[in-house]
């Protein structure tokens, strides 16, 4: 079956410094979400990507879509204790009914 | 409602014991989704409703799990004899449409204990 995987698990930066995940789908995927989820919170929707190479910014957040569509990054620029949390790429195969398939996630601590 | 409820926030069961995990989507929304997320793992896909149909129950991982929606709103999840493995947080999350552009708007969970 479809899998996500997300890379690296934990991530450890201080203030200022860049962060980025990277996520590998086993198969093409129709798009991909990204989603933060706080420590103790729920996951909460960023952003979509639906074509090949698609690139979008949210202020520090950039997101990338592969060419392949089969691969996801999230960098974020100069970060900050607000940025703490786990991100978690979701894709979407093409041939799914609908359900998204979680990757495990990039646990993001930031030290000030 | 504003966002997407459920109920109770927390749930201790003893091993053996029967619980029901309640949603109340966004109201409105037409697909309901279950997932189950161990701590420090990602969501994991368990069930998916479009309104009343029950489209996809490929994720629950066995004939223990049942989840309705019968009225095409308020969702149910029941576990039966509940097991130490099945502790996790259960989420819930609603969209809009059917599309596969649609974004999902998650709950808080359940958290389930079981002893």
């Amino acid at each position: 079956g479809q899998q996500v995987m997300q890379i690296p698990q934990y991530q450890h930066v201080q203030e200022g410094e860049d962060f980025t995940t990277y996520c590998n789908s086993s198969t093409t995927l129709s798009n991909i979400q990204w989603y933060k989820q706080r420590p103790g919170g729920h996951p909460v929707f960023l952003i979509q990507l639906v074509k090949s190479g698609e690139v979008k910014k949210q202020k520090r957040l950039t997101f990338q879509f592969g060419e392949a569509k089969k691969n996801s990054s999230l960098h974020i620029t100069a970060t900050q204790t607000t940025d703490v949390g786990t991100y978690f790429c979701a894709g979407k195969d093409g041939g799914s009914q609908g359900n998204l398939i979680f990757g495990k996630g990039t646990k993001l601590s930031v030290k000030p | 409602g504003a966002g997407v409820s459920q109920s109770p926030r927390y749930k201790v069961a003893k091993r053996g014991q029967d619980v029901a995990l309640r949603c109340d989507p966004i109201s409105g929304h037409v697909s309901l989704f279950w997932y189950q997320q161990a701590l420090g793992q990602g969501p994991e896909f368990l069930t998916y409703f479009q309104n009343e149909a029950q489209l996809d129950k490929s994720g629950l991982p066995s004939d223990r799990f049942f989840a309705e929606r019968p009225e095409g709103s308020v969702s149910t999840l029941k576990i039966q004899r509940t097991q130490q493995e099945d502790s996790a947080v259960y989420l819930c999350a609603s969209s809009r449409g059917t599309g596969s552009n649609e974004k999902l708007f998650f709950g808080s969970g359940t958290q389930l204990s079981v002893l």
